[in-house]
Order: structure tokens, then sequence, then C-alpha cells
């Protein structure tokens, strides 16, 4: 099974910064992978499929990059709204997640 | 609109079995699959596995094979998710989500809390 590497687990950040979270598979995973985002007390939501695909009304601060076994999640100037955890998911037949990124307030 | 609407809380003694119900609608329930996730407490997202609803197909987590059974009902448009020998570190919010349209999960039920308690 492929394994994702998730990092920071924790990131402190302000309003205004860019962030950077990193994810890296165990094998080469082509392009199948997606970022979620996930506030207290709520469910999942997708943010990008296809490891670049910004997923429909997400705000464009949010982009995905890679291919094969190494990718990113930039948001290009954190909002207030973004403090929140985030997930990689590997999409292949077993599609497991990475350890998660709880980016909060500095 | 698609929804996805999962059964109740649970409360369960340690050794018994649950099983949670997804009643998905708003989309042709036998064209895509369901998957189940889990969230302890805390912690990450935890893949347990997904069912084709057409052909009734499963794969499971290797950390779950042989607790873990996902069956579904295609005149009801359900998926259920029965754990077995439950323990205390069962306790968590179970999810199912589907992927309509793209490759990950972009529906998700609203979560049903299990509790494994003595």
């Amino acid at each position: 099974d492929i394994q994702l590497t998730q990092s920071p687990s924790f990131l402190s950040a302000s309003v205004g910064d860019r962030v950077t979270i990193t994810c890296r598979a165990s094998q080469g995973i082509n392009n199948y992978l997606g970022w979620y985002q996930q506030k207290p007390g709520k469910a999942p939501k997708l943010l990008i499929d296809g490891a670049s695909s910004l997923q429909s009304g997400v705000p464009p601060r949010f982009s995905g990059s890679g291919s094969g076994t190494e990718f990113t999640l930039t948001i290009s100037s954190l909002q207030p709204e973004d403090f929140a955890a985030y997930y990689c998911q590997q999409l292949t037949t077993h599609p497991y997640f990475g350890g998660g990124t709880t980016v909060e307030l500095k | 609109q698609v929804q996805l609407v999962q059964s109740g809380a649970e409360v369960k003694k340690p050794g018994a079995s649950v099983k949670v119900s997804c009643k998905a609608s708003g989309y042709t329930f036998s064209h895509y699959a369901m998957h189940w996730v889990r969230q302890a407490p805390g912690q990450s997202l935890e893949w347990m596995g997904w069912i084709n609803a057409g052909t009734g197909n499963t794969e499971y987590s290797q950390r779950f094979q042989g607790r873990v059974t996902i069956s579904r009902d295609t005149s009801t448009s359900t998926t259920y998710m029965e754990l077995s020998n439950l323990r205390s570190d069962d306790t968590a919010i179970y999810y199912c989500t589907s992927s309509i349209g793209v490759s990950a999960s972009n529906y998700w039920g609203q979560g049903t809390l299990v509790t494994v308690s003595s």
C-alpha cells in the first residue's frame, strides 16, 4: 500500500502569509492526489483534485502542484477563514490519507 | 442535489458490533463507489474501505481487514459499514463519502459518532 507523509504537522502563521504544505508518497502516484480542508466539528471539504485542479467555489489563493511522489498545497495569502486542518489523500485503490497539518494563528 | 445522510450516534460496549448506514440521494447510486472514513478524537482521517455500489465489490484497509464489512442496498440507495469486536480506540466519527465527477471525495455524510465504552 502507498503511504503519505505530510509536513509540517503544525504551522503557525499570520494573516497574509504564504503557506506551503508538503505531501510525499512512498511510491509514484502520477497526479492521483487530493487536498482537503477541515474545520472543527465539520466534515472535510475537497479543495483540490488531481493534484492541481481547484474545485468549484474554492478561492484561487489555494493552489496545488506536483506529480509522482512530491506534492504541495499553497495558500498564497492566508485569510482568517483558512485557519484549519489540511489533509492530503492519495487516490489509488487503497486511498490513504496523510497525517494532516494544522494551520494556527501565530 | 447530492446528499449523504447517515444514521445517528451509537454507544457500544467493548466486543460488540456497530452498523452505520448512509442513505444517498441526488445521483445514480449504482454508478459510484462509496467510501468509509473515520476520525478518532484529535486524530487524522483514516480510510477504512469502499464498495462499488453497482457490483457490490469491496476493498478494505489492511488495518480493518476481518473486522469491517461494507455492504449496500441498491433498492434504498443505502450503504452500510459494520465494525465488529469494538475496542475503546474505535471511538470516532465515521463518515461515508463519495466521489462524483472527480477522483477525490467531494461529497461527505454528516458523520456518525460511535462511542465504545464499558
